[in-house]
């Protein structure tokens, strides 16, 4: 069965960097674009960009170009999430999703558990 | 970008009745890159609907999605207790960025 494994809870300090690893299992990771979503603390759900693991292309929202890198290891089915120059409003929980079907690119099927990441003001 | 609105915040209803929930966008959005997704406290979100009326696989037919335009709902025919939670909806366009969500409604036990 699909299964993405994030890694654990992070404590940051203002303007310090924070890679957040997902692992995928039960499928190849290079068949499926892996987003990355994150919710602040009782807040909504934002996007904050994907990666195509076959080619390592990745699209980003405006608002975190220049600041986020999206990265992947695929001899380890491993998908990363870099955020640099880090705010206390950065604090959240970042998923990591997969698409439900091939296709269906721009939906997310799968989610990883989340890594809660802090950026004490 | 394309803003999604949701309405009502929050949605008092007993297990039983009929739920239903709007999500409006600030410009007309093709059906089928609309999805609407369920998040329970401390869990993450879960696919419901995806492509404006397709249920995702193990979603319960109670569930169903419809719209057009600028207007979706999703309508949940019978609560049950497990359905008690909060709903986003999500779009895509094809205008970079162009993926978004709305601001979510909460169904709450009346």
């Amino acid at each position: 069965q699909v299964q993405l494994v994030q890694s654990g809870a992070e404590v940051k300090k203002p303007g310090a960097s924070v890679k957040v690893s997902c692992k995928a299992s039960g499928y190849t990771l290079t068949d499926y674009h892996m987003h990355w979503v994150r919710q602040a603390p009782g807040q909504g759900l934002e996007w904050m960009g994907r990666i195509n693991p076959k080619t390592g292309v990745t699209k980003y929202a405006q608002k975190f170009r220049g600041r986020v890198t999206m990265t992947r290891d695929t001899s380890i089915s491993t998908a990363y999430m870099a955020l640099s120059s880090l705010r206390s409003d950065d604090t959240a929980v970042y998923y990591c999703a997969r698409p439900p079907k091939i296709y269906f690119d721009w939906f997310f099927g799968y989610w990883g558990q989340g890594t809660l990441v802090t950026v004490p003001s | 970008e394309i803003v999604l609105t949701q309405s009502p915040g929050t949605l008092s209803l007993s297990p039983g009745e009929r739920a239903t929930l709007s999500c409006r966008a600030s410009q007309s959005v093709s059906g089928v890159n609309l999805a609407w997704y369920q998040q329970k406290p401390g869990q993450a979100p879960r696919l419901l609907i995806y492509g404006g009326s397709i249920r995702a696989t193990g979603i319960p037919d109670r569930f169903s999605g419809s719209g057009s335009g600028t207007d979706f709902t999703l309508t949940i025919s019978r609560l049950e207790a497990e359905d008690f939670a909060v709903y986003y909806c999500q779009q895509y366009d094809s205008s970079f960025p162009g993926l978004t969500f709305g601001g979510g409604t909460k169904v709450e036990i009346k």
